[in-house]
Order: C-alpha cells, then structure tokens, then sequence
C-alpha cells in the first residue's frame, strides 16, 4: 500500500524568497517519488523525479527536492521564488517493487507576491 | 516528439447522456493511465494500462465508466449513463516501458467534463 500526503494546501511567498513545499509518502516497497507543476489552464508538466539514485534530485526552473528515507520525505526547495513559479503542484509516489501504480497528493497551491 | 493527444478538450452533456473521451500517447509508450480530477482535488487514477492489459482498475466505477486500448496503442474511456459529479477534467497520460527504468508521466492536455 502506497499514499502521499501534502503537508500545506497552500503556500505563500514573497518573490525572491526561498520556497518550500512539503511532501510524506508511505510506501511498502522502494518509491519513486515525483513532483508535477500544474500552471493554470495548462498541462500537468513533471518538475523532477527520485528512482534510487542520488537522494537530491535537481529539476527543472530551479527546483530540487531531496529523499530522506528516514523521515519518509520528499520537499521541494527553491532559493528564489519568481512569480512565474505560481502553480499547482503535486507530489507523486510510486511503488518500484509493485506494480508502479502512481499515487497523486492533494495539491499544494504556490502563491508568489510581487 | 508529439506529446499525448486527447479529444475533445470541451465537452458538455446532460445527465444520463453517454460520452466518450479518446487519447493516443507518445508512440512507443507502453503505460497509459486515464485520471479524474475534480475541481480543487488532485488527480485520481481511474485505470492504468500496460500494452493493452489492466494493471490496475481499483478506483474506475464499473457500473458507468469502461475503458478499452486495443491493440496496445491509443484509448478510450466511457461514461454511460453521466451523473453530475462526474464533472471533472479527463486527464490522459503515458509513460514509457518498464525497462527504460523511467517511471515519469507525459500528460495530455485533457478533457473538461461538464454535466448539466
């Protein structure tokens, strides 16, 4: 059995800080685990992925977010919010030893004021 | 490379009308996965194909909605009869074989469901 919980339904920022976005995942086997950015009105996108190689995974527009086995994580960071980076985003495990069926959470909405 | 396709982008029917949703994925995908997602809410998994067998089907309401992939390539998910709250955005997804060790989703653009 498999679940993801996003920690925050909505976070705010002010441009040029730092960003942080909380994900804990349960999984029964070894995880991937992704984050997807859904901009409004647009396609879910995948920002970056784990798949058991190194724990701090860099993705795309400057984000990063690193596996902590030991407190079941996966936060996505960013040193500076732009306020292109406004979006939905979703945290996603998958169970590598089962039959990688993927497990969305509920969102977290990215709020960035000028 | 073409991204995933799915039609219609719009589609508005009333209750208990019948509707049908298409997708075709990247070519030489071999996963699809079909997901509601409801206004607000995250995307739930209806169905997930590997070729054209199920792997999984838990969460996909039999009594109405059906999804077929013959020949292993492109997809279709049906409703019928149509509720209300079966209003929603069909999202389409695929994903490339088990031994590229890649797991990530490329989505369509999806459906927007609206039952009136």
């Amino acid at each position: 059995a498999q679940s993801v919980t996003q920690l925050d339904s909505h976070v705010s920022v002010s441009e040029g800080t730092p960003v942080l976005l909380r994900c804990n995942y349960s999984s029964s086997y070894s995880p991937s685990l992704f984050w997807y950015v859904q901009h409004p009105n647009k396609g879910l996108q995948l920002l970056l992925k784990y798949t058991s190689a190194a724990t701090l995974v860099k993705g795309i527009n400057g984000f990063e977010a690193e596996f902590k086995k030991s407190e079941t994580s996966f936060h996505l960071t960013k040193p500076s919010a732009h306020m292109s980076d406004a979006a939905e985003y979703f945290c996603v495990v998958s169970d590598r030893g089962g039959s990688y069926i993927p497990t969305f959470g509920r969102g977290t909405s990215l709020i960035v004021h000028p | 490379e073409a991204g995933v396709a799915q039609s219609p982008r719009y589609k508005i029917i009333e209750k208990r009308q019948s509707v049908a949703f298409w997708c075709n994925p990247i070519s030489g995908h071999a996963t699809l996965y079909w997901y509601q997602q409801i206004l607000g809410q995250g995307p739930k998994l209806l169905i997930q194909f590997q070729n054209n067998g199920v792997v999984d089907d838990s969460q996909l309401p039999k009594d109405r909605f059906s999804a077929e992939r013959l020949k292993g390539v492109d997809s279709t998910l049906k409703i019928q009869p149509a509720k209300l709250e079966d209003s929603a955005v069909y999202l389409c997804a695929s994903s490339p074989t088990f031994q590229s060790q890649s797991y990530e989703q490329y989505f369509g653009p999806g459906t927007r469901l609206t039952v009136t």
